[in-house]
């Protein structure tokens, strides 16, 4: 079975902190994905990433970044957390033989303050 | 760009009644879809993918899909729902970007099961 593992299920930060989420995935895949999930909202894209060292904009990349210096992990940096920033994060990876399923993690679940 | 439509914020349903919740899409070329289902406190499952051919698909735990192409829906449906099947659904679209492709979610149907 993939797994997909995030390092905390819940988090909880102070306003102008740095804060690192990060995510492994155990098959090797190519493609990692984070996004944000808000009552109402639904599941909006962050950043994504294709392959070690490449990353590319989402929907929402707005003070967030991104790092992939190894295929099993992506990691998400909030620069200088804000208030607004507070949701749950699900990390999710792909492989790239066809057109495969995309797996995600169980999420964290981030409170700023 | 692609988007997708769930009308249908909260459903209600007793158990052992059947189900069907809508998703609608907009993207210009054939698309890939996805039912996902979310249990609380956890990640998303896939239920189900359509990419190609027999429009009717059938996925995990009893639950299956039609493709429509002539009304953009591709409705999720259950014969007989049970307790366990409370959770958030969610819909998504994949552009044709081939194995890269990109997933646009719906904002999801909470499902309630009263006993």
């Amino acid at each position: 079975d993939v797994k997909v593992t995030q390092s905390s299920r819940y988090l909880v930060k102070r306003t102008g902190e740095k804060v690192f989420l990060e995510c492994v995935q155990d098959m090797d895949h190519e493609n990692m994905f984070w996004y944000r999930q808000d009552p109402g909202l639904g599941l909006r894209l962050i950043y994504f990433s294709y392959d070690v060292k490449m990353k590319e904009k989402g929907d929402i990349p707005e003070g967030y970044s991104v790092s992939r210096e190894k295929k099993e992990r992506f990691s998400l940096i909030l620069e200088s957390a804000s208030t607004n920033q507070t949701s749950m994060y699900l990390c999710a990876s792909r492989g790239t033989q066809g057109l495969e399923t995309q797996y995600f993690g169980p999420g964290t679940r981030l409170l700023v303050l | 760009a692609q988007s997708v439509t769930q009308p249908d914020i909260h459903i209600t349903v007793s158990e052992g009644a059947s189900l069907e919740l809508r998703c609608n899409y907009s993207y210009g070329a054939t698309p890939y879809l996805f039912w996902y289902v979310q249990s609380p406190g956890q990640g998303l499952q896939l239920l189900l993918k359509y990419f190609s051919g027999d429009t009717l698909v059938q996925g995990i735990k009893g639950f299956e899909a039609e493709f429509k192409r002539s009304q953009s829906s591709f409705n999720l449906r259950k014969p007989s729902v049970h307790w366990s099947d409370a959770a958030e659904y969610f819909c998504a679209v994949g552009d044709s970007g081939g194995s890269n492709y990109k997933l646009t979610f719906g904002k999801g149907t909470l499902l309630t099961v009263n006993p």
